[in-house]
């Protein structure tokens, strides 16, 4: 099946810092990148829509500016979480599509675990 | 948009008994329906899917099935097993429709030996 990574798996970082986080799809061509955002004991909450070469679809009541997402190829996305704060601490997970506008299925990635002290 | 509901919250059955979970949906224009699983610490993975012009559909132990009519899917799992142990979410998506999955709030299941 088709996989995709993300790295890191974990990061800890200091109040008021950016963190990146990479998403990429191994084995195929990611039409679409999806990134959730997933607090414990909780479903996963969409937070965007990533289409390579174009601008981000945010969800609302995402901040844009806080969490910026580049689709820059066909096979890697990345977010950035800017001036970070203990409450963007939480589980990232990213997902990827390909192929045509009807193939629904969607291949998660890992998780990344952010800290933010 | 879409609102998912899933019951029940947890679940906890004998190894070798049946479970299952259960979604509704509220979007009557929503055409696809996985369930993923996902264990502690790591990202859901797929496990079956249905598409609306299909009631039912197996895999083994899993099947999944979908009343259009009445807005619900349900997974169930025979035979279960202490490695079924997990949490399960049901999602629902529109072809075409920016393939968005609106995710349930998901299942924790618990196989005791």
């Amino acid at each position: 099946g088709a996989v995709v990574s993300q790295h890191p798996s974990r990061v800890i970082c200091k109040s008021g810092t950016s963190v990146k986080i990479e998403c990429r799809s191994l084995d195929f061509q990611a039409t679409t990148m999806f990134w959730y955002r997933q607090f414990p004991k909780q479903s996963l909450m969409l937070m965007a829509t990533s289409n390579e070469g174009s601008k981000a679809t945010y969800e609302q009541g995402v901040e844009k500016d806080k969490f910026l997402i580049n689709h820059a190829s066909l096979t890697l996305s990345t977010l950035t979480v800017t001036s970070a704060h203990p409450e963007d601490s939480s589980f990232y997970i990213c997902s990827a599509r390909g192929g045509s506008w009807t193939d629904n299925e969607q291949f998660f990635g890992p998780g990344t675990r952010l800290t933010v002290l | 948009g879409e609102n998912v509901e899933q019951h029940p919250s947890t679940l906890s059955v004998q190894e070798g008994d049946s479970a299952v979970i259960k979604c509704t949906y509220s979007d009557s224009a929503s055409n696809y329906f996985p369930w993923y699983k996902q264990e502690l610490g790591k990202g859901p993975q797929l496990i079956i899917d249905i598409r609306s012009n299909v009631g039912e559909k197996k895999d083994q132990r899993i099947a999944v099935t979908l009343n259009k009519t009445a807005k619900h899917f349900s997974l169930h799992i025979t035979e279960t097993q202490p490695e079924d142990s997990a949490v399960y979410f049901c999602a629902a998506s529109i072809t075409g429709g920016g393939n968005k999955l609106t995710f349930g709030t998901g299942t924790q299941l618990k196989v005791e030996l």
